[in-house]
C-alpha cells in the first residue's frame, strides 16, 4: 500500500539537543517537502527537495537541516538553534512540482 | 506576494445543511488550486485541485469549489454535511514557477451541529 510515513509519532526534545524526524514515502515521487504546522497559522514551508541530492530552503528553515540522499527519503533534523521547535511536523511528496502533495500522518515534537 | 485568504476561523453547521467555506488568492497567473482537509492529529487529505478548464470541479466526499477568476475566489461547497466532515479545511495556490510549492490559508475549522 503506497504512501508516506513519518515517525516516531510524537518527540520530545531536550534543550541544546538535534532531534530528527523520519518521512519515508514509497509512492516513487520526486519532490519532497517538509511543513511545520502551528495553531491558527496554516502551514509554513521549512525544506522542499524536487529531486535527489538537491533541496531547497523554504519560508522558515533557519534552526532546520535536510538531507535528501535517497529518492525515497526526506529526514529533516531541528537543531538547537531552532528556538521554539515545539510544533506539529508534516512530511509531503508530490510526483512533480504543482502536482498534488500527498501527506504524512505527523511528527508531534515537543520540549521537556 | 502571493497569499491565501481564508476569512472564517471557524464555522459552525447543522448536520443535513449546506456548506460553503470560503478562499481567496492573490496571484499573478493561472492559479494552481486545491482544497484540503485535516481531522486532529492527522496529516492533510486532498478534497480537489483545479488546473484549468471547467471552472467547477468535482472532488471527493461529495464536495465541489468553483473558481471565479473575477473574484480572486475558489469557494468549496457541499450541499448536504454529514457529522464526519467535522474537521480543518484548507485551501492553497502553488506558487509560481513549478517548483511545487504551495502557499496554505490559515484553515478554517468546520464543527458540525446533530
Amino acid at each position: 500500500d503506497g504512501g508516506i510515513t513519518q515517525s516516531p509519532k510524537y518527540l520530545f526534545r531536550k534543550e541544546g539537543q538535534n532531534v530528527t524526524l523520519s518521512c519515508e514515502q514509497n509512492l516513487n515521487h520526486d519532490a519532497m517537502y517538509w511543513y511545520r504546522q502551528d495553531p491558527g497559522q496554516g502551514l509554513r514551508l521549512i525544506y522542499y527537495s524536487q529531486i535527489v541530492n538537491d533541496f531547497q530552503k523554504g519560508d522558515i528553515a533557519e534552526g532546520y537541516s535536510v538531507s535528501r540522499e535517497k529518492k525515497e527519503s526526506f529526514p529533516l533534523t531541528v537543531t538547537s538553534a531552532q528556538k521554539n521547535p515545539t510544533a506539529f511536523y508534516l512530511c509531503a511528496s508530490s510526483l512533480s512540482g504543482n502536482q498534488p502533495q500527498h501527506f504524512g500522518d505527523g511528527t508531534r515534537l515537543s520540549i521537556l | 506576494a502571493q497569499s491565501v485568504t481564508q476569512p472564517d476561523i471557524h464555522i459552525t453547521v447543522s448536520e443535513g445543511a449546506s456548506l460553503e467555506l470560503r478562499c481567496n488568492y492573490s496571484y499573478g497567473a493561472t492559479p494552481y488550486l486545491f482544497w484540503y482537509v485535516q481531522s486532529p492529529g492527522q496529516g492533510l487529505q486532498l478534497l480537489l485541485k483545479y488546473f484549468s478548464g471547467d471552472t467547477l470541479v468535482q472532488g471527493i466526499k461529495g464536495f465541489e469549489a468553483e473558481f471565479k477568476r473575477s473574484q480572486s475566489s475558489f469557494n468549496l461547497r457541499k450541499p448536504s454535511v454529514h457529522w464526519s466532515d467535522a474537521a480543518e479545511y484548507f485551501c492553497a495556490v502553488g506558487a509560481q514557477g513549478n517548483t511545487g510549492k504551495l502557499i496554505f490559508g490559515q484553515g478554517t475549522t468546520l464543527q458540525v451541529k446533530p
